[in-house]
């Protein structure tokens, strides 16, 4: 299996509301990241575990809310969301190629929509 | 501040032509840069990458330069084909670090 599966694919939540976005590799790879990516922008960084721990937070509001359950899962808890959160999250997996480069691996995204 | 930079929005080219986008970086720190490729509706596919020590890195159609004393690094492909058409990222991490920072990317259309 050379897939990380995210899911749902779409997902349309009002302000008050709470959902989580889910996200799962079986690669055996040692980091997971979640991404938000706006239209015509860049992927940005949110949140990175390493070996099932939070390593990387980048300064993301605590309306979003990551948990990695096994090293396996990796979800993202939304609550009280803004209309701007509304965009494409990515999760990602990664492992240190033969090359010594770090390589991510991308699920195919949740479109979020708040409304 | 970006740390990444892909100055051109997008690159239209004629099939069986080279394709060749941009990418420019101010971190020095950074030793190693990766390509992604973008189709609508899907997440990024990792295409080929280059360690700072190196110059070029080429597999199959695609090939990467780095100038390191210019800050810049391009991705060549030679024949362009149809399939090419896509988003590609320029992207670079620092010491395996985690954090992989991305340029905003390069639309390539791949005219017949």
């Amino acid at each position: 299996d050379t897939e990380v599966t995210q899911t749902p694919k779409h997902l349309v939540m009002g302000m008050t509301n709470k959902k989580s976005l889910k996200c799962e590799q079986h690669m055996g790879h040692r980091a997971m990241y979640w991404y938000k990516q706006k239209a015509k922008k860049p992927p940005e960084l949110m949140f990175v575990y390493s070996y099932e721990k939070l390593s990387i937070n980048e300064s993301v509001p605590s309306r979003f809310s990551p948990e990695c359950p096994n090293s396996s899962l990796l979800n993202l808890h939304l609550h009280a969301l803004q209309p701007e959160d509304s965009a494409l999250y990515l999760c990602a997996s990664s492992q240190v190629q033969h090359s010594g480069a770090n390589v991510l691996t991308f699920g195919a995204g949740s479109r979020l929509t708040v409304l | 501040d970006q740390q990444v930079k892909q100055n051109s929005p997008s690159l239209s080219v004629q099939e069986g032509r080279i394709s060749i986008l941009n990418c420019d970086y101010t971190n020095s720190m950074f030793d190693y840069f990766l390509w992604y490729k973008k189709y609508p509706a899907e997440g990024p596919t990792f295409l080929i990458s280059i360690s700072s020590i190196k110059d070029k890195n080429e597999d199959g159609r695609f090939t990467v330069f780095l100038n390191k004393s210019a800050k810049h690094l391009s991705l060549h492909i030679v024949p362009s084909q149809p399939g090419d058409s896509a988003v590609y990222f320029c992207a670079a991490t620092q010491n395996r670090d985690d954090k992989i920072i991305f340029g905003k990317g390069t639309r390539l259309h791949i005219l017949p």
